[in-house]
């Protein structure tokens, strides 16, 4: 299972761009990855998931490079409500799901 | 369907007592997690299931615990002869199989505080 670094912690003010960097370098040619975040006493909620190049949605974009060994996911325009754990995962596709520690996200007003 | 349902969702208990968790998932998801997790930790995996399949459990993992998904449908954990380090708050996640091509959902979490 490929093993992620992200940092442990970050903090940005409210308006500003986020952009968190997660390395993955031993992903295999089959693995997804994918972002969630997660809130003070509840469960991780899917954010988004990619495979290569770039992906958005409503809630953040994942830039992905081509030789995948990195991925950094960006939030827009972060509000104090995006105040969370950010985790970023290499999801196999037919092999158990890990979790690392983590990015703790602090907006500052 | 309201999501992944998990029961109760505060546990506490003396050290030495047996407890069960429940977890509902969302309907049509082959695919059930189960996860531990501590302050300041990522959630840890326990193991899963592919419908009512256990596919692997954490080497981590005393023998204190187990989980079942008879019928494929909900899923129960139990922990055996609970002790202070068994504190956490477990977690349980569901998606679409057979494969993980999706999100997992998660539950709320039961908290489990041994006294």
């Amino acid at each position: 299972l490929a093993k992620t670094t992200q940092p442990i912690s970050m903090d940005s003010y409210e308006g500003q761009e986020v952009n968190i960097t997660c390395s993955h370098n031993n992903i295999a040619t089959n693995d997804y990855i994918t972002w969630y975040q997660q809130f003070p006493s509840q469960g991780p909620r899917f954010i988004i998931q990619g495979y290569k190049t770039k992906v958005t949605n409503e809630v953040a974009s994942l830039f992905i490079p081509a030789d995948r060994k990195s991925s950094t996911l960006s939030l827009p325009r972060v509000s104090l409500s995006d105040t969370a754990v950010y985790y970023c995962l290499v999801v196999p596709t037919d092999d158990k799901i890990i979790f690392g520690k983590g990015t703790r996200l602090h907006i500052l007003p | 369907d309201t999501g992944v349902s998990q029961d109760p969702r505060h546990k506490i208990t003396k050290r030495g007592q047996n407890v069960t968790f429940r977890c509902d998932p969302i309907s049509e998801h082959n695919r059930l997690y189960w996860y531990r997790q501590t302050l300041g930790q990522g959630p840890e995996f326990l193991t899963y299931f592919q419908n009512e399949a256990q596919l692997e459990k954490s080497r981590l993992l005393s023998d204190r615990f187990s989980a079942e998904r008879p019928k494929g449908s909900f899923s129960t954990l139990e922990i055996q002869r609970t002790e202070q380090g068994d504190s956490a708050m477990y977690l349980c996640a569901s998606s679409l199989g057979p494969q993980n091509t999706g999100e997992l959902f998660f539950g709320e979490g039961s908290r489990l505080t041994v006294l």
